[in-house]
């Protein structure tokens, strides 16, 4: 089982719609949890952290769920300039910064 | 500030021959790694680094060698390349403060044949 999992789509949605990816961890002993976002032949960008609590970023949300082990990526109103790759990224300790990167989930917005 | 740097943007080399690829940071932040990028593979940790002076292996650093000077300066040496070393390598820095976002550079896009 890979570490840190995520179906890698392509999401294909609609201008305004909403979309939810999720992305699976096997360490239970996680700590920090991260969305990055990554265009196409560009590098990776940090979109949010992930907190217990869930955060709140304008039309980003995302969720925590450490009993399933799953963290969540909700966009809502997508615009076209959401069209890239999400990847989900996971350190299992709040010090070590050594992390493990998902394979990404792709989104495409359509006009 | 630039933010993290990398040359080149493209190479290709033969099988055998060697190779530095640049990563320069101008945030002086102490941390600071290399990964590689395959189709269907996430990214992968090379090679890391917590302080000038310190480095350490990550997953996938059998073929390449770092060095770290310098507190700005991290290359990374390929010292016979492979076909299999074909990839996209980024460089990133870490912040210093919770949760320590990484910071990465353009990617340098290698082909080995």
């Amino acid at each position: 089982r890979k570490e840190v999992e995520q179906d890698p789509g392509p999401f294909n949605v609609p201008e305004g719609a909403t979309v939810a990816f999720n992305c699976t961890y096997s360490n239970s002993a996680s700590q920090s949890f991260f969305w990055y976002r990554q265009d196409c032949r560009k590098e990776p960008k940090l979109l949010m952290s992930v907190y217990s609590s869930g955060n709140e970023d304008g039309r980003f949300t995302a969720q925590l769920n450490r009993a399933s082990q799953y963290i969540s990526l909700l966009i809502r109103d997508s615009k076209l300039s959401d069209s890239a790759t999400y990847l989900c990224v996971v350190s299992e300790s709040l010090l070590d910064r050594k992390v493990t990167f998902g394979t990404g989930t792709k989104l495409q917005v359509i006009p | 500030n630039a933010g993290v740097t990398q040359t080149p943007k493209f190479q290709v080399l033969k099988t055998g021959q060697s190779m530095t690829l640049q990563c320069a940071q101008d945030m002086n932040h102490e941390y600071m790694s290399w990964y590689r990028q395959d189709p269907g593979m996430g990214l992968r940790l090379i090679h890391y680094s917590v302080g000038a002076g310190i480095t350490d292996q990550g997953e996938v650093p059998n073929g390449y060698n770092v060095s770290r000077s310098t507190t700005e300066d991290f290359p990374l040496r390929l010292l016979s390349a492979a076909p299999s070393q074909t990839s996209v390598y980024f460089c990133a820095s870490s912040s210093p403060i919770p949760p320590y976002e990484q910071y990465f550079g353009p990617g340098t896009r290698l082909t080995v044949t």
